[in-house]
C-alpha cells in the first residue's frame, strides 16, 4: 500500500518568515495530494490540493509543489503569521483512498 | 456547502461497553464515508471505507466484530465500538466523499471516546 513519509515533525519560524514541509510517496498510481491543518481537538481543515497533472499551485499564502517524477510534495507559507500554528498534514490518495504522513507541528513565534 | 457532522462530540464509557457514533453528510449525499482514528498527537489512520448499501472495508489490523461499521443511507453512517477497552479511547473522525469521482472528503469534528 501507499506510505507517506513527513518532515520536519517540528518546524518554529519567526512571524513573517516562511515555512516549508515536505512529504515523499511512495505508490507512483497516487494522483492527488491534499494538505490539512488540524488545531488541537478539532477537524483537519482542507487548505490545498494538487492533482497529478499539475505541478504548482499557489493560493495567497500558501503553495505546492509536486515533483512526479522524485515522488515528492511539499507545501510553502510564506508571510507567516501566529495563527498560521497548528499541526499540517500532508496526503496522497490511491483508488481515492487517503494516505497521511506523521504531521508537522508548525510554531510562528510573534 | 459540504457539511459533515459527528455525534456524540465526546463520550466517556465503562470497560467492556458498547459506544456507538453517528456521522451523517449534513448537505449532499455521501455514497462513501471513511472511519478514522487518531491517537494523541499521532495521524489519522484509516480504520474503514464504506460504501451505501454495502459492507465495510477494513483495512489490514482493523477488527471488523470489533468495530462495526454501518451506512444504512446516502447521509448517515454509524461506528460501533463494541466491548470496548481503555486502549479504544482516541479521537475517532468520520469522513464523507460526494461520489465515486470525486477525491475530496470532508471531515467531521470528531468523536473523543474515552474508556475507563
Amino acid at each position: 500500500g501507499e506510505n507517506v513519509e513527513q518532515h520536519p515533525s517540528t518546524l518554529s519560524v519567526q512571524e513573517g518568515d516562511s515555512a516549508v514541509i515536505k512529504c515523499t510517496y511512495s505508490d507512483s498510481a497516487s494522483n492527488y495530494f491534499p494538505w490539512y491543518k488540524q488545531e488541537l481537538g478539532k477537524r483537519p481543515q482542507l487548505i490545498i490540493d494538487i492533482r497529478s497533472n499539475v505541478g504548482e499551485k499557489k493560493d495567497q499564502r500558501i503553495a505546492v509543489t509536486l515533483n512526479k517524477t522524485a515522488k515528492h510534495f511539499s507545501l510553502h507559507i510564506t508571510e507567516t503569521q501566529p495563527e498560521d500554528s497548528a499541526v499540517y498534514f500532508c496526503a496522497a490518495s490511491h483508488a481515492r483512498q487517503l494516505t497521511f504522513g506523521s504531521g508537522t507541528q508548525l510554531t510562528v513565534l510573534p | 456547502g459540504a457539511v459533515v457532522s459527528q455525534h456524540p462530540s465526546w463520550v466517556i464509557c465503562k470497560s467492556g461497553t458498547s459506544v456507538k457514533i453517528e456521522c451523517r453528510s449534513l448537505d449532499f449525499q455521501a455514497t462513501t464515508m471513511f472511519w478514522y482514528r487518531q491517537f494523541p498527537k499521532q495521524s489519522l489512520m484509516l480504520m474503514a471505507t464504506s460504501n451505501e448499501g454495502s459492507k465495510a472495508t477494513y483495512e489490514q489490523g482493523v477488527e471488523k466484530d470489533k468495530f462495526l461499521i454501518n451506512h444504512a443511507s446516502l447521509t448517515l453512517s454509524t461506528l460501533t465500538v463494541t466491548s470496548a477497552h481503555p486502549e479504544d479511547s482516541s479521537f475517532y473522525i468520520c469522513s464523507a466523499r460526494r461520489d465515486q469521482s470525486s477525491y475530496e472528503q470532508y471531515f467531521g469534528p470528531g468523536t473523543r471516546l474515552t474508556v475507563t
